[in-house]
């Protein structure tokens, strides 16, 4: 069971906004840890979409954005297109059980 | 451009050790700002975070995986390495090596490789 917790799956169609969330506890994100999310196409490694919580590396489009609270994010989707879907995860760091760095289990877009 | 490359057998078999080589091209594995990481994933699973290695040796660990996994770096090679020994069945997985930058281990991985699969099996 992962320390930060994801919906399985989320749906809609093109044009539309998704957001998915990641909810943590008092020892990762509520810990004040960054949060970061990952693209996973069919097939391929995992991607860096969102970084430092806020930040998107060079080429990805804005959007893609996130949010945070104090014991959870979210990344959102708005305009969503038929290549956004994908695999979708959230990490961060866990200072429980002697730290380790952690991993949601994922969210499966699915553009209708 | 930096470039992440994955290597080591596809098959180990049960009780074994698993030996897996991440050779970096396009940048030094000695830059101070980053570590480098091995993420695995299961058939159909999700990612799971196994260790990072600093360039001078220093290694963070999973605490689960702890007592079974050396992780080192070879800065003659630009090259890091895993050791998982007392392999089963459910070490099976693709094996991802990645640069964990950031700054400490909170940070994030920003390059990847494509990926290697390796199979427990007798």
């Amino acid at each position: 069971q992962s320390l930060l917790t994801q919906p399985p799956s989320v749906s809609g169609v093109p044009g539309q906004r998704v957001t998915i969330s990641c909810t943590g506890s008092s020892s990762n994100i509520g810990a004040h840890l960054d949060v970061h999310w990952y693209q996973q196409l069919p097939g391929t490694a995992p991607k860096l979409l969102i970084y430092g919580n806020i930040n998107r590396p060079s080429g990805v489009p804005d959007r893609f954005s996130v949010s945070k609270s104090a014991t959870s994010a979210s990344l959102t989707i708005t305009d969503l297109q038929a290549e956004d879907e994908a695999v979708y995860y959230c990490q961060s760091y866990d200072r429980s059980l002697g730290g380790s760095v952690i991993f949601g289990g994922g969210t499966r877009l699915t553009v209708l | 451009q930096l470039q992440l490359r994955g290597s080591g057998p596809g098959l180990v078999e049960p009780s074994e050790t698993l030996s897996l080589t991440c050779t970096v091209s396009g940048d030094s594995i000695t830059t101070q700002s980053y570590h480098w990481g091995w993420i695995r994933q299961s058939p159909g699973k999700g990612l799971e975070w196994i260790g990072s290695v600093s360039y001078s040796g220093n290694t963070y660990y999973r605490p689960s995986l702890k007592s079974r996994l050396i992780i080192s770096v070879d800065t003659s090679k630009n090259q890091f390495s895993l050791k998982l020994n007392s392999v089963t069945a459910a070490d099976t997985a693709v094996f991802y090596c990645a640069r964990h930058s950031g700054g400490y281990i909170y940070g994030y991985f920003d390059y990847w490789d494509q990926g290697t699969l390796v199979t427990v099996s007798s």
